[in-house]
């Protein structure tokens, strides 16, 4: 059965930092290229970030960019999203998913509030 | 940025009768066009990719048609599990993926 799952969600203030693991079992990960996806309270979906399976291609949505850092270590079937200068729009529920979307983690809920 | 309008916003149905659900697409997307079913406190799952067709272990009943910018999402019986969210995604200006606003089907 493939799972993923994310860990690393939480409580930080407005300008922190917090780092999302993504870990993948059930499927060869080393060859799924992988996306983050979030979907803030009560609202719809919005993908974030691309990473191919070597990680030698990385694209990421206007709003994260130069804020948020995709990466992965085959090695250990993980998937990790750095996120800093976190504001307040940032608070959503964050999921890891496979290049074809019909693999998806169950999400980790960040929450920016002082 | 291509713009994915869903209608209508909610859909209310019972168990039995033919679901209609439309995504329109600001620009041509071809067939690059996925649907998704959310329900409350899970993760979105793929029902339907490249317009027409049905992922794995996706049900009979639930159907896409449409091209160029118009795309429908057709659940001909409703079923119990059935009421929830559906999301339309394109995926044509990869890497820069779209969803729509998200149609409720409800009793």
């Amino acid at each position: 059965e493939v799972q993923l799952v994310e860990s690393g969600g939480g409580l930080v203030q407005p300008g922190g930092s917090l780092r999302l693991s993504c870990a993948a079992s059930g499927l060869t990960f080393s060859t799924y290229s992988m996306d983050w996806v979030r979907q803030a309270p009560g609202k719809g979906l919005e993908w974030l970030s691309y990473i191919s399976r070597s990680s030698a291609t990385i694209h990421y949505a206007d709003s994260v960019r130069g804020r948020f850092t995709v990466s992965r270590d085959n090695a250990k079937n993980s998937l990790y999203l750095q996120m800093n200068s976190l504001r307040d729009e940032d608070t959503a529920v964050y999921y890891c998913a496979n290049i074809h979307f019909d693999y998806w983690g169950q999400g980790a809920l960040v929450t920016v509030s002082s | 940025e291509i713009v994915l309008t869903q209608s209508p916003a909610t859909l209310s149905l019972s168990p039995g009768e033919r679901a209609t659900l439309s995504c329109r697409a600001s620009q041509s997307v071809s067939s690059h066009l996925a649907w998704y079913q959310q329900k409350p406190g899970q993760a979105p799952r793929l029902l339907i990719y490249d317009a027409s067709n049905r992922a794995t272990g996706i049900p009979a009943r639930f159907s896409g048609s449409g091209s160029g910018t118009d795309f429908t999402l057709t659940i001909s019986s409703l079923e119990p599990e059935d009421f929830a969210v559906y999301y339309c995604q394109q995926r044509s200006s990869w890497p820069a993926l779209t969803f729509g606003g998200g149609t409720k089907v409800e009793i």
